[in-house]
């Protein structure tokens, strides 16, 4: 069947260091992959978007990798800080032409310490 | 910051009432979804809608129903509420030229049915 995973539910990293999620997947070869941000009670919002055919993406402190070979995307946060304590989802869109192909993992929450 | 509406934020409310959730976007967008997420799990699509007149169901099976008679416009309607109903509805839009089809999302609508 089909999976997304994230690894571990929760994950605790000191200011000022380097936060590195994770997400694999099975049975998928997705168009996209995209990376987005949760607070509590809020709605995601989107961070970063990766195609199959990039194998890295920068956005201030954020960093993307797509390994398609392997399934997997990593999510780099450099320079971390308290105020990036929140979920990150990754949500991967097969075809990239319509929201019945995207489908998201459960999250990592990330609690950065001062 | 994305210019999409949710109304109510919070709702309690008894069992085998009927209740609609209301949501709006006023950027224009085309596409329209409705996510349901239980606390500390993945998104699950229950609607989406390409354009006015437009409704299909999503991934997860759902008893709300959905209309789109307006392009900002995408409300969800549960005709009987029952305890199982109970969760974080999202409603999203997104535009079709966009690519990765990224989505932008409401704050949410918390529902509890007792």
């Amino acid at each position: 069947s089909q999976k997304i995973e994230q690894n571990s539910e929760a994950l605790n990293i000191q200011e000022g260091k380097t936060a590195t999620l994770t997400c694999n997947y099975t049975n998928y070869s997705p168009a996209y992959l995209q990376w987005y941000r949760q607070d509590p009670g809020r709605g995601p919002v989107f961070l970063l978007l990766i195609r199959e055919n990039e194998k890295e993406k920068r956005k201030e402190r954020l960093k993307v990798t797509f390994d398609t070979t392997l399934k997997q995307s990593l999510f780099h946060i450099t320079a971390s800080q308290p105020a990036d304590s929140a979920t990150y989802l990754c949500a991967l869109d097969i075809s990239g032409t319509g929201a019945n192909n995207l489908f998201f993992g459960t999250g990592t929450r990330l609690t950065v310490i001062p | 910051e994305a210019d999409i509406y949710q109304t109510p934020r919070y709702l309690v409310i008894g069992t085998g009432k009927k209740i609609t959730l209301e949501c709006s976007q006023t950027m224009g967008h085309d596409k329209m979804y409705w996510y349901q997420q239980d606390p500390g799990m993945e998104l699950h699509l229950i609607h989406y809608s390409y354009g006015v007149n437009s409704t299909e169901k999503g991934d997860l099976s759902s008893e709300s129903t959905v209309s789109r008679i307006r392009t900002e416009h995408f409300p969800l309607t549960l005709e009987s509420a029952r305890p199982s109903h109970t969760s974080q509805y999202l409603c999203a839009s997104s535009v079709s030229a966009l690519p990765g089809n990224t989505i932008y999302f409401g704050e949410g609508s918390w529902l509890t049915v007792v």
